[in-house]
């Protein structure tokens, strides 16, 4: 069964950094795009980033120049750092496979990791 | 940006009944690349139709999705218990991918 564990949330000043890391099992990963999704409290669900299968990434406006997604196919996993985080990207963030680009849906999500940015 | 608006924002129905929720997006969709998503409290989403009207696996054949265009329908024939969540539609036909904002199925 193809399993996603995401880590590496926490609470964060506005303009800290953080890196997540999302841990896949259960299917062949480097076979598979992945991307991170995020959700608000009390929000609806948002597209943050994407990587493809040789690397390619995407970003939505909101964390453009600020986050960076990542894969390490060997390590079976995926991150994203996030920097220069404001009040506005605390959330749930998700990690799915697929969901990258146009024409894949994310089909498999981790159960989350909180990030909080406070002062 | 795609933007998807779903209605109604609550739907209150009783074990047994039909459901029927749509998703209306601000400009067409081509190449069927619409999905439905289901989140139980304190839970993740979980991919039900994909392609507009593709079950996912291991997902009942009650849910089934319809559509094209700018306009499309998840209906859940019966109402089991475990089916009362949120609801929400995605595209993944362009860049950012987007959601509607749900659809609360609650138990009336």
């Amino acid at each position: 069964e193809a399993q996603l564990v995401e880590s590496g949330g926490g609470v964060v000043r506005p303009g800290g950094s953080l890196r997540l890391s999302c841990e896949a099992s259960g299917f062949s990963f480097d076979d598979h795009g992945m991307s991170w999704f995020r959700q608000g409290p009390g929000k609806g669900l948002e597209w943050v980033s994407g990587i493809n299968l040789i690397g390619d990434t995407r970003y939505a406006d909101s964390v453009k120049g600020r986050f960076i997604i990542s894969r390490d196919n060997a390590k079976k996993s995926l991150y994203l750092q996030m920097n220069s985080l404001r009040a506005e990207d605390t959330a749930l963030y998700y990690c799915t496979r697929g969901g990258h680009f146009t024409s894949w849906y994310p089909g498999v999500w981790g159960r989350g990791t909180t990030v909080t940015v406070s002062s | 940006e795609i933007v998807l608006t779903q209605s109604p924002g609550t739907l209150s129905l009783s074990p047994g009944e039909r459901a029927t929720l749509s998703c209306r997006a601000s400009q067409s969709i081509r190449d069927r690349y619409l999905a439905w998503y289901q989140q139980r409290r304190g839970q993740a989403p979980r991919l039900l139709i994909y392609d507009f009207s593709t079950r996912a696996a291991g997902i009942p054949d009650r849910f089934s999705g319809s559509g094209s265009g700018t306009d499309f329908t998840l209906t859940i024939s019966r109402l089991e218990p475990e089916d009362f969540a949120v609801y929400y539609c995605l595209q993944y036909d362009s860049l950012p991918q987007t959601f509607g904002q749900g659809t609360k199925v609650e138990i009336k």
